[in-house]
C-alpha cells in the first residue's frame, strides 16, 4: 500500500512564527487532505489538494504530485493553531491512508 | 447542515464484552468509512461502506464488523474486546463516487473506547 511520511514530527513555535510541514507519499494519489486535529480528538478538514496550490487565510498548500508531495504552509502561528496535523491520501482504493503527523505546539 | 454523528462518546467496556458504535453521515453522503486511532498504530483504517456495500477493508481481525442502513447511517461491531481495542475509533462520510471523482471524507468527533 502507499507510504505517507510527515517531517517534522515534532515542532515548537513562539507565537507569530511561519512554519511548513511536509508530506511524501509513495505512489500516486487521487485524494490528499490535511487535517488539524483538535484536542478533544475532532479531525478539521483543512484542504483537499491532489494537486495545486490552495489558500485559505494563514494556512496555504501546495501539492506536486509528479514529485509525491504536499507542503502545508502556516503563517503568523497562533496558540489555536497548537495541535496534530495530518496528511491523508487515498491511492487506488478507497481508503485514507494517514501519515503519522506533526504536533505543533505554538507557544505565548 | 448537520456534521458526521457519532455516538456514544464515551464508552467503558471489560474484556470479553462487544460494543456497537454508531455513526450518521452528513446527509446526502452515501459513504462511511471507519478508522481507529491508537497513539501505537495511529489512525488506522478499518472498512468503507457504500449503498449498503462494504467496498474496501482494512487488516483487522474478524471481531470488528461493520453495516450500513438504506438510510447511509452505519455502525461497527467489536466482539471480545481485547485491551488492545482501546482506541479512539473515527468515522468519515463523503459523497462517494467513483476511485477518480472528488471525494472529500469529512470526520466525526469519534467515540473514545477503553477496554478494562
Amino acid at each position: 500500500g502507499i507510504q505517507v511520511e510527515q517531517s517534522p514530527p515534532d515542532l515548537i513555535l513562539q507565537e507569530g512564527a511561519n512554519s511548513t510541514l511536509r508530506c511524501n507519499f509513495s505512489d500516486s494519489v487521487n485524494n490528499l487532505q490535511w487535517f488539524h486535529q483538535n484536542p478533544w480528538g475532532q479531525l478539521i478538514n483543512l484542504f483537499y489538494i491532489p494537486s495545486g496550490t490552495k489558500q485559505n487565510g494563514r494556512l496555504s498548500a501546495t501539492t506536486v504530485a509528479t514529485e509525491r508531495y504536499s507542503l502545508l504552509y502556516i503563517s503568523s502561528s497562533q496558540t489555536t493553531d497548537s495541535g496534530v496535523y495530518f496528511c491523508a491520501v487515498r491511492g487506488s482504493n478507497y481508503k485514507l491512508t494517514f501519515g503519522k503527523g506533526t504536533l505543533l505546539t505554538v507557544n505565548p | 447542515k448537520a456534521g458526521v454523528t457519532q455516538t456514544p462518546r464515551y464508552l467503558i467496556k471489560t474484556r470479553g464484552q462487544q460494543v456497537t458504535l454508531s455513526c450518521s453521515p452528513i446527509s446526502g453522503h452515501r459513504s462511511v468509512s471507519w478508522y481507529q486511532q491508537t497513539p501505537g498504530q495511529g489512525l488506522q483504517f478499518l472498512f468503507e461502506y457504500f449503498s449498503e456495500t462494504q467496498r474496501n477493508k482494512g487488516n483487522f481481525p474478524g471481531r470488528f464488523s461493520g453495516r450500513q442502513f438504506s438510510n447511509s447511517r452505519s455502525e461497527m461491531n467489536v466482539s471480545t474486546l481485547e485491551l488492545g481495542d482501546s482506541a479512539l475509533y473515527l468515522c468519515a462520510s463523503s459523497l462517494a463516487g467513483g476511485l477518480l471523482a472528488k471525494n472529500i471524507q469529512y470526520f466525526g468527533a469519534g467515540t473514545r473506547l477503553s477496554v478494562l
